[in-house]
């Protein structure tokens, strides 16, 4: 079956830590996107990538870093930068300007 | 700035009543629309969207949408709620131009059904 994968579904992070969120998809889509996802704001845009080894700063970028090396991947790393990194993270790919199809999220907390 | 509304946080209807999600966008020109529904803990799913053509579209689950471009207005109906409909649901908006397949959302709209 095609689709989006994201893992861990729940991820915890100290103070000071950095931790990776992994996107998969298997739809031969060309762009994909991040977004948070806070109650009450709707989904804000991170970063996007409309083609491999290429990527742009969404509306909140600071304290967030990507990757993408491979058309099926796309990696969020949230840095120590990020002071307030407690949020549902969703990935999501497409063909522009067509649907955008979600993953299963991944909950981030930090202790 | 190009933004997104849902007037609406949080609406409560009866199981058979109708619904209608108000959504409200400000761009120069027509973007394309999207409406997407969330259950707890889980990713989007895409109940309709519209490019261009006819302005009222129709979607999965029943669900119903109209754009009206003098009202930048995409608001989405369904006649009949059914208590899985209870979820929250998104209006997002692509402006394309140079914001080809970037997606604004609205604040979201949180649907509770009573029996």
């Amino acid at each position: 079956d095609g689709g989006i994968t994201q893992s861990p579904k729940y991820l915890f992070r100290k103070e000071g830590q950095n931790v990776t969120l992994s996107c998969e998809q298997n739809l031969n889509h060309d762009a994909m996107y991040w977004y948070r996802q806070d109650p009450g704001q709707g989904l804000r845009l991170i970063y996007y990538s409309q083609i491999v080894n290429d990527f742009q700063k969404g509306d909140i970028a600071e304290g967030y870093s990507v990757s993408r090396e491979k058309k099926e991947s796309f990696p969020l790393t949230v840095t120590s930068a990020q002071k307030n990194p407690t949020a549902f993270y969703l990935c999501a790919s497409t063909i522009p300007p067509d649907t955008q199809y979600f993953g299963p999220g991944t909950r981030l907390t930090v202790l | 700035a190009q933004s997104v509304t849902q007037p609406d946080i949080h609406i409560t209807v009866s199981e058979g009543a109708s619904l209608e999600l108000r959504c409200n966008y400000s761009y120069g020109a027509t973007p394309y629309l999207f409406w997407y529904v969330q259950s707890p803990g889980q990713g989007l799913q895409l109940l309709l969207k519209y490019f261009s053509g006819d302005t009222l579209v129709q979607g999965i689950k029943g669900f119903e949408a109209e754009f009206k471009r003098s009202q930048s207005s995409f608001n989405l109906r369904k006649p009949s709620v059914h208590w899985s409909d209870a979820a929250e649901y998104f209006c997002a908006v692509d402006a394309g131009g140079t914001s080809y397949g970037k997606l604004t959302f609205g604040q979201g709209t949180i649907l509770t059904v009573h029996p």
